[in-house]
């Protein structure tokens, strides 16, 4: 079946604009992470959906990220006002369940975000 | 939280050598560790991964292996081919969210 994908897998804008980054996660997956990798680095954890549940947003770097996820499916993560420091490859993954915290997480393709 | 060391940050074998790739975590709470690998420009792939009730797994030239009283894991790669070339990620899940949390990478070079 069709894995996870997203959308743009590249993105440019300019310091001070606002951007959205969009995930499709696998179908029936009810769990949904975003991750940010800067250049040469490990994965950083950002937001967590589960279901309906309110979702854990202890990974957000600040008040400028923001993400919603409708009917459970599809996940926007939204940056605002864009700061230099915000380049990086930002990927979401899903898996099945949360429970326990022992399933497998597929990735995304990723998008690259670039501020000028 | 969490916190996943990996070492080395390069590694290069020859072709048909051996690669060990080592990780340690802090948080004892956390029961599964996945390694992923990563090819350039492309999204990390799971290649194996190990949950706390086993000390060892292994799947082809691919093993793993955990020590809980340690709280460290191994990647161990053998007869490595050019293809293995690539970086590869240890994680730990953690947290109220039980994400990952990964290490740094590990370039894996394989000469041929």
């Amino acid at each position: 079946g069709a894995g996870v994908s997203q959308s743009p897998s590249n993105k440019v804008t300019e310091k001070g604009k606002d951007v959205e980054l969009r995930c499709d996660p696998i179908s029936g997956h009810t769990a949904l992470y975003w991750y940010r990798q800067s250049l040469g680095q490990g994965l950083e954890f950002l937001i967590y959906f589960q279901g309906n549940s309110a979702p854990d947003k202890s990974g957000l770097p600040s008040d400028r990220f923001s993400a919603e996820r409708t009917g459970g499916s599809v996940s926007t993560l939204t940056i605002q006002r864009t700061q230099q420091e915000d380049s990086a490859v930002y990927l979401c993954a899903s898996s099945l369940l949360a429970g326990g915290g022992t399933d497998t997480q597929y990735f995304g393709p990723g998008t690259r975000l670039t501020v000028l | 939280g969490e916190n996943v060391e990996q070492h080395p940050s390069t590694l290069s074998v020859q072709e048909g050598d051996s690669a060990v790739i080592k990780c340690t975590y802090s948080d004892s709470a956390s029961n599964y560790f996945p390694w992923y690998k990563q090819e350039l420009g492309k999204r990390p792939q799971l290649i194996i991964d190990i949950r706390s009730n086993v000390g060892e797994k292994k799947d082809q030239r691919i093993a793993v292996t955990l020590n809980k009283t340690a709280k460290h894991f191994s990647l161990h790669i053998t007869e490595t081919q050019p293809e293995d070339s690539a970086v590869y990620f240890c994680a730990a899940n953690s947290g109220s969210a039980r994400q990952l949390t990964f290490g740094s990478g590990t370039q894996l070079t394989v000469l041929p």
